[in-house]
């Protein structure tokens, strides 16, 4: 199984802020990627897929790069919507694996 | 406008079965692969398994031998068959649909449905 490993777990952050959470894949994916946002009590919404590319609707703050075994995502400049946790999904390989979820807080 | 709609979860008895159901509509729902992910109370995402358009199946290992997830394309359904539930099966469930084309990533989530196991 590909291990998908998210960094950071947590990360406290103020509005307008630029965050970057990591994620790494155990083995190449090329750009078999994608970037789920979820809020509590709600099912996940997917923001970004093939590592860059957004989703319909999602706002252009949000950006993914990386290829291979390094993926990141990038919110350019927080906005208080956007405090939620954030999972990778890869679907390079079966079984398709996430990512342990990054908690993005409001410091 | 794409939905999905689960049904069937509840509380069940450690041992025991049950089968979850997921209506779709707004789609081509022959054309997609469609997904079950479940998220244990406080935890992250899990991947159960998949049904292809072609009724062929993938399943998380950890699951494989105890459920069953298949697809009924006259009724636009897809559905979980648990059985010999443990108490770690207790999740929201999710379906989901597969985006399909050159991506096969998870574009369409269920609100989810509660299982909970316990005596």
């Amino acid at each position: 199984d590909i291990q998908m490993t998210q960094s950071p777990s947590t990360l406290s952050a103020s509005v307008g802020d630029r965050v970057i959470i990591t994620c790494r894949a155990s083995q190449s994916l090329g750009n078999s990627l994608a970037w789920y946002q979820q809020k509590p009590g709600k099912a996940p919404k997917p923001l970004i897929y093939k590592a860059s590319t957004l989703e319909s609707g999602v706002p252009l703050r949000f950006i993914g790069g990386g290829s291979g075994t390094e993926f990141t995502l990038t919110i350019s400049s927080l906005l208080p919507d956007d405090f939620a946790t954030y999972y990778c999904q890869q679907y390079n390989s079966y079984p398709v694996t996430f990512g342990q979820g990054t908690k993005l807080e409001i410091k | 406008e794409v939905q999905l709609v689960e049904s069937g979860g509840g509380l069940v008895q450690p041992g025991g079965s049950l089968r979850l159901s997921c209506a779709a509509s707004g789609f081509t729902f022959s054309e997609h692969y469609m997904d079950w992910v479940r998220q244990a109370p406080g935890q992250g995402l899990e991947w159960v398994g998949r049904v292809r358009n072609s009724h062929t199946t993938e399943y998380a290992a950890s699951l494989r031998g105890r459920i069953i997830i298949s697809r009924d394309d006259s009724e636009n359904s897809v559905s979980l068959q648990m059985d010999r539930l443990k108490t770690e099966d207790t999740a929201v469930y999710y379906c989901v649909r597969v985006r399909g084309g050159n991506t096969w990533h998870l574009d369409y989530w269920g609100q989810g449905t509660l299982v909970t196991v316990s005596s």
